[in-house]
């Protein structure tokens, strides 16, 4: 089993630009989740789903976008990337609200 | 407002010694509370858990205790191991992750 992957790994965007972060997951879990991680901030959530086809927000998902149109994938868009979107983006998978098992992150640099 | 807080940055033991990492939370309602280790340039990994049934939960080496008056966990490590060397978050369900301590073992 791969477990959680993500795609790309290191991106580096202008402002403005658009992207799309790819979560996949072969566990056959429920809930998928969107986090950033900043210096001093530890993991915040961005957005989440409960099952395919559903989305919903988390503390901080102002300027992302995300769509769960198949159980195992989860993506993450930018529509017009700004340097305050400079993070590593970690995508998780659970189980209901058990335990998460999380990807191994993508580093964004928005110049 | 931050809703999980460790106040604790980092944090040295000894080999062979506990290591004890603390996280306080706000909300009284919250019922489920977990441990992540986190290695540099990977994800998180889940370590331990505790519901709010429970005031200790143990596995192996580790340890949580939560003490829902204090809205206050602890993770306890004993015996502490190089191996352990890594940020250790403690989290609320998947929504509130606390900010992190950087645990050093000393060998």
């Amino acid at each position: 089993n791969a477990g959680v992957t993500q795609t790309p790994k290191f991106r580096v965007l202008k402002t403005g630009q658009s992207m799309t972060l790819l979560c996949a997951q072969d566990m056959n879990h429920e809930y998928m989740y969107w986090y950033r991680q900043d210096p001093g901030m530890g993991l915040r959530l961005i957005h989440y789903s409960v099952g395919e086809g559903t989305t919903a927000k988390g503390e901080v998902p102002d300027g992302y976008n995300v769509s769960r149109l198949k159980k195992q994938n989860f993506l993450l868009g930018l529509e017009s990337a700004a340097p305050s979107q400079t993070s590593v983006y970690f995508c998780a998978s659970s189980r209901r609200q058990f335990e998460q098992y999380f990807g191994p992150g993508t580093r964004l640099t928005v110049t | 407002d931050q809703q999980v807080k460790q106040n604790s940055p980092s944090l040295s033991v000894q080999e062979g010694r506990i290591s004890i990492l603390n996280c306080d939370y706000t909300n009284s309602m919250f019922d489920y509370f977990l441990w992540y280790k986190k290695y540099p340039a990977e994800g998180p990994t889940f370590l331990i858990s505790i519901s709010s049934i429970k005031d200790k939960n143990e596995d192996g080496r580790f340890t949580v205790f939560l003490n829902k008056s204090a809205k206050h966990l602890s993770l306890h490590i004993v015996p502490s191991q190089p191996g352990d060397s890594a940020v250790y978050f403690c989290a609320v369900h998947q929504f509130y992750f606390g900010t992190g301590t950087s645990l050093t073992v000393i060998p």
